[in-house]
């Protein structure tokens, strides 16, 4: 398997733009969890989804963030509009009952 | 899940043990130790968790103490590909769940 992966590895966007970061989960595995990490805040959880359904949204900063997961190999993670104090490192991971959860590589943000 | 506190940073010499401490005094008698390790630019990997008992894997060594209000994670040769970011959490079993990362510890091997 080729690990969790995410798309784009880099984006930059302007202020005010919308932007769709993109996971494909691990093969087999139901769970699916969305992280930004800044140098502030360190490393938080946005959003999880089990089964495609999203269980926790607990961590989404405000109504400009929006997280699907339409079907078991593909999730996006949505900011409209877009502001600098978005900019940040948001990882992807996937897990399934009893193992732990890998990590894609992460997509880097800049908002201009 | 209750708190733990790290030590923002440590360096370690090359071919040397890291000893990586922490504390997390608010312990539940169902809640293991957990640590995971993020290299630079990387998503965090898992290292190795326990219960009460010391563990030991290909990566790493887990010492928690009698009273599980603290731990310590061990590299036995630490090699410049372990610098990373260590982050201690503690949590129940059972596979991966919501997990919250605090700061952790970076650590930093040096030639």
């Amino acid at each position: 398997d080729a690990g969790v992966i995410q798309s784009p590895r880099h984006e930059v966007t302007e202020m005010g733009q919308e932007v769709t970061l993109r996971c494909k989960p691990i093969s087999g595995h139901d769970y699916l969890f969305w992280y930004r990490q800044t140098m502030m805040r360190g490393l938080e959880l946005l959003i999880y989804f089990n089964n495609n359904v999203p269980i926790d949204d607990s961590g989404m900063p405000e109504d400009r963030f929006s997280a699907k997961m339409p079907n078991a190999s593909f999730s996006t993670l949505k900011i409209q509009p877009s502001e600098p104090r978005d900019s940040a490192v948001y990882f992807c991971a996937s897990t399934r009952a009893n193992t732990e959860a890998f990590f894609g590589q992460g997509t880097r943000l800049t908002v201009v | 899940d209750a708190k733990t506190t790290q030590p923002p940073s440590m360096d370690c010499a090359e071919g040397r043990a890291a000893n990586l401490p922490c504390n997390h005094s608010t312990i539940s008698g169902n809640e293991y130790v957990y640590w995971y390790r993020q290299i630079h630019s990387q998503g965090p990997q898992y290292i190795i968790h326990g219960l009460k008992n010391n563990e030991t894997n290909e990566m790493a060594s887990l010492i928690i103490t009698e009273d599980r209000k603290s731990s310590t994670l061990i590299l036995p040769h630490a090699t410049l590909r372990d610098t990373a970011v260590y982050y201690c959490i503690v949590r129940v079993g059972g596979g991966y769940q919501k997990v919250t990362f605090g700061i952790g510890t970076k650590l930093q091997v040096i030639p």
